[in-house]
């Protein structure tokens, strides 16, 4: 049974550039959602896609935007970086309608000098 | 709005020891689900758990243990017989019960407990 996977899974930027990352979810899972994971802090809830829509947003601005691909894949995109968003990006995927439970997968570090 | 207190912010055991891990949360909400994750130093975070709020049933599975209160709104986790393998980073997390879009609804974490266990 394939878990979350994401690519790649270290990744260095300088401020002003943008980054993609992606992420295929658990087999047999169609919903994905990204978190952030500053050092030392909890993951914050970036956004979330089901049917290829965004469905939920979390307090991030508009530098962070996403895309669901039709086999549910997703990507991350961030414009613009920052030094503050150098952190862990983390993908969650679960199931539609029916699966509460998030799994996630191994994350990706993402450094901005 | 949704909140999660994890206090601890770190501990040591000597391996066999016991500890448990508090949470305490804070919602509006009247159905909601608390989850437990684990993190290890590769960074992902695995599901160890999940209690529906409607259900204060206490739960044990294997060494590892949970004590739902929605009196103190707290969710504590136990280990029993800690093992240097329980060395890990270990998050608290709440959602309502499947969101607005009726998917999984967002998890809001407390910012963990740092467990470390020695011989």
């Amino acid at each position: 049974d394939a878990g979350v996977t994401q690519s790649p899974t270290h990744l260095i930027k300088t401020r002003g550039q943008q980054v993609t990352l992606r992420c295929s979810p658990k087999s047999g899972h169609d919903t994905v959602s990204w978190y952030q994971q500053a050092l030392g802090q909890g993951p914050q809830f970036i956004f979330q896609y089901y049917e290829e829509e965004e469905r939920q947003r979390g307090n991030f601005p508009d530098r962070f935007s996403g895309h669901q691909f039709p086999n549910y894949s997703s990507e991350l995109n961030v414009n613009a970086l920052l030094l503050g968003d150098s952190a862990l990006y983390l993908c969650a995927s679960s199931y539609g309608l029916i699966e509460e439970t998030q799994y996630f997968g191994p994350g990706k570090r993402l450094l901005v000098l | 709005a949704q909140k999660v207190t994890q206090a601890q912010t770190e501990i040591s055991v000597v391996e066999k020891e016991d500890v448990t891990l508090d949470c305490v949360y804070e919602t509006r909400d009247t159905t909601y689900y608390l989850f437990w994750y684990k993190q290890p130093p590769s960074g992902e975070l695995v599901f160890l758990i999940r209690r529906n709020s409607f259900d204060e049933q206490n739960e044990i599975s294997g060494r590892y243990s949970w004590n739902f209160q929605k009196s103190t709104s707290s969710f504590n986790f136990t280990i029993t017989a800690s093992q240097v393998v329980d060395s890990a980073v270990y998050f608290c997390a709440l959602s309502e019960a499947l969101g607005s879009a009726g998917t999984a609804s967002k998890l809001t974490f407390g910012t963990g407990t740092r467990l470390q266990v020695t011989l």
